[in-house]
C-alpha cells in the first residue's frame, strides 16, 4: 500500500476483554514500532521488530501486552484482560532501514477505549 | 533518566511571524535529533532530522538548530501560516535499545 495501515481505527472493549490491534507497514520496511500515545502527551515506545525479531520490548508496560510479526511484514499489537488504563492511541510505524532514519512512517493509529 | 522537554503551553503566534519552538534534553547522547509535526486524530510526520555535527539545517520555511553542548534544539517556522497549526513533536534516539523517544508536543496555533 502506499502508506502505513492500521486497523481497526477505532476499539471499544469492556474491561477484562481481550483486543488485537493490526499493523499492515510499507511493503519491503525492515523495521516495525509501536507506540502508545495517551491524550495531550508523545508518543511512548513500545516495542521494536527488526523484519521478524522483536529486538526491544522494553516498553511493554506490563506482560498483558503481546506483540508479534510472524514473518517480518504485518504485525500485531494484542492487550489481554484490557484495563482503563490501556485506553489511548496505538500507532505504528515502519521505516526502511534496521535502524531509525529519516524516513519513519507512522500509521494514523488506533485509538481504543476500555469501558 | 533521560528526559525530552518540549514547551508544555500551547504557543499562538500571528499569520507571518516566525514561531520558534524549544527541545531540551538530559541524559542522552544523541547521533541525531528529529522534529515531527502531529495533527489531531493523525500519526506523526517526520519534517527534519539535524545530526550532532550539524549546527544548523533548513527546509523551505522551516529551520532547525542543535546545540549539543546547551543541549538543545530550537525549530522556527517563518512565515508561518494558519496551516502551520499543528503539535510539534521533537525525538531523540535511547542511549540504548531501539526506542525513539518523543518529548510531549508543543502545540502551535497560528491565526490570521
Amino acid at each position: 500500500g502506499a502508506g502505513v495501515s492500521q486497523s481497526p481505527r477505532y476499539k471499544v472493549a469492556k474491561r477484562g476483554q481481550d483486543v488485537a490491534l493490526r499493523c499492515d507497514p510499507i511493503s519491503g520496511h525492515v523495521s516495525l514500532f509501536w507506540y502508545q500515545q495517551a491524550l495531550g502527551q508523545g508518543p511512548e515506545f513500545l516495542t521494536y521488530f527488526q523484519n521478524e525479531a522483536q529486538l526491544d520490548k522494553s516498553g511493554l508496560p506490563s506482560d498483558r501486552f503481546f506483540a508479534e510479526r510472524p514473518e517480518g511484514s504485518v504485525s500485531t499489537l494484542k492487550i489481554q484482560r484490557t484495563q482503563q488504563e490501556d485506553s489511548a492511541v496505538y500507532l505504528c510505524a515502519s521505516s526502511p532501514g534496521s535502524t531509525w532514519g529519516p524516513e519513519a512512517f507512522f500509521g494514523q493509529g488506533t485509538r481504543l477505549t476500555v469501558v | 533518566s533521560q528526559k525530552i522537554e518540549q514547551n508544555s503551553e500551547a504557543l499562538n503566534i500571528q499569520e507571518g511571524k516566525t514561531a520558534t519552538l524549544t527541545c531540551n534534553y538530559t541524559n542522552y547522547s544523541p547521533a541525531y535529533l528529529q522534529w515531527y509535526r502531529q495533527d489531531p486524530g493523525r500519526g506523526p510526520v517526520f519534517l527534519l532530522l539535524i545530526r550532532e555535527n550539524e549546527k544548523e539545517k533548513r527546509k523551505e520555511r522551516l529551520k532547525v538548530t542543535f546545540d549539543t553542548t546547551l543541549k538543545q534544539s530550537l525549530f522556527h517556522i517563518t512565515a508561518s501560516q494558519p496551516a502551520d497549526s499543528a503539535t510539534y513533536l521533537c525525538a531523540l534516539r535511547s542511549n540504548s535499545g531501539y526506542a525513539l523517544n518523543f518529548g510531549k508536543g508543543t502545540s502551535l496555533l497560528v491565526t490570521p
